[in-house]
């Protein structure tokens, strides 16, 4: 199995740029996680869905980010407009049956 | 709600030397338990998990970790840490069925030296 996908590894953007990142989970699985890491908050959990529905999205920061899954093999997470706090790294987890297996991750950098 | 405490930040230990990584959980209940591991620039990899059953689990890389539920720990254990080793660890803990959330503790960094 090739995991989980993530795309792209690396973003860089100027502030107020949209940005998208996506995700492929692997085959069969029914959760789907979106993390966010940096170095002050550690790795933060911003959605997550179950068969494709969002389920808690409580820790999304606000409302620029919005995250949709419109099939069970793939799943976006979008800012607009975006801004120098929101550099980090964004990783995608999915899981089945209680076991999340990350993705390698999308290091972005707004400028 | 759980959360999980790892109380070394950071821990350095030579190459050959033995391991012990701590992490304690809150939780009424059984909990779903993990021990990550996360390489510079990497993603995390999961080492091992616990959902039942016997209370020592092996895991990859020779890494194990002992679920105790008098003390509330799940501490993860490597007989000797190679140079490869060198990385951040993570535990978690998740609630089970119908929830798969996870809850991270804030991470230990490993440092190996020669």
């Amino acid at each position: 199995d090739a995991g989980v996908i993530q795309s792209p590894r690396h973003e860089v953007t100027e502030m107020g740029q949209e940005v998208t990142l996506r995700c492929k989970p692997i085959s069969g699985h029914d959760y789907l996680f979106w993390y966010r890491q940096t170095m002050m908050r550690g790795l933060e959990l911003l959605i997550y869905f179950n068969n494709n529905v969002p389920i808690d999205d409580s820790g999304m920061p606000e409302d620029r980010f919005s995250a949709k899954m419109p099939n069970a093999s793939f799943s976006t997470l979008k800012i607009q407009p975006s801004e120098p706090r929101d550099s980090a790294v964004y990783f995608c987890a999915s899981s089945l049956e209680g076991t999340q297996y990350f993705g390698p991750g999308t290091r972005l950098t707004v400028l | 709600a759980q959360s999980v405490t790892q109380p070394d930040i950071h821990i350095t230990v030579s190459e050959g030397a033995s391991l012990e990584l701590r992490c304690n959980y809150s939780y009424g209940a059984t909990p779903y338990l993990f021990w990550y591991v996360q390489s510079p620039g990497q993603g995390l990899q999961l080492l091992l998990k616990y959902f039942s059953g016997d209370t020592l689990v092996q895991g990859i890389k020779g890494f194990e970790a002992e679920f105790k539920r008098s003390q509330s720990s799940f501490n993860l254990r490597k007989p000797s840490v190679h140079w490869s080793d060198a990385a951040e660890y993570f535990c978690a803990v998740g609630v089970g069925s119908n929830d798969y959330k996870l809850s991270f503790g804030a991470g230990t960094t490993v440092t190996v030296r020669a």
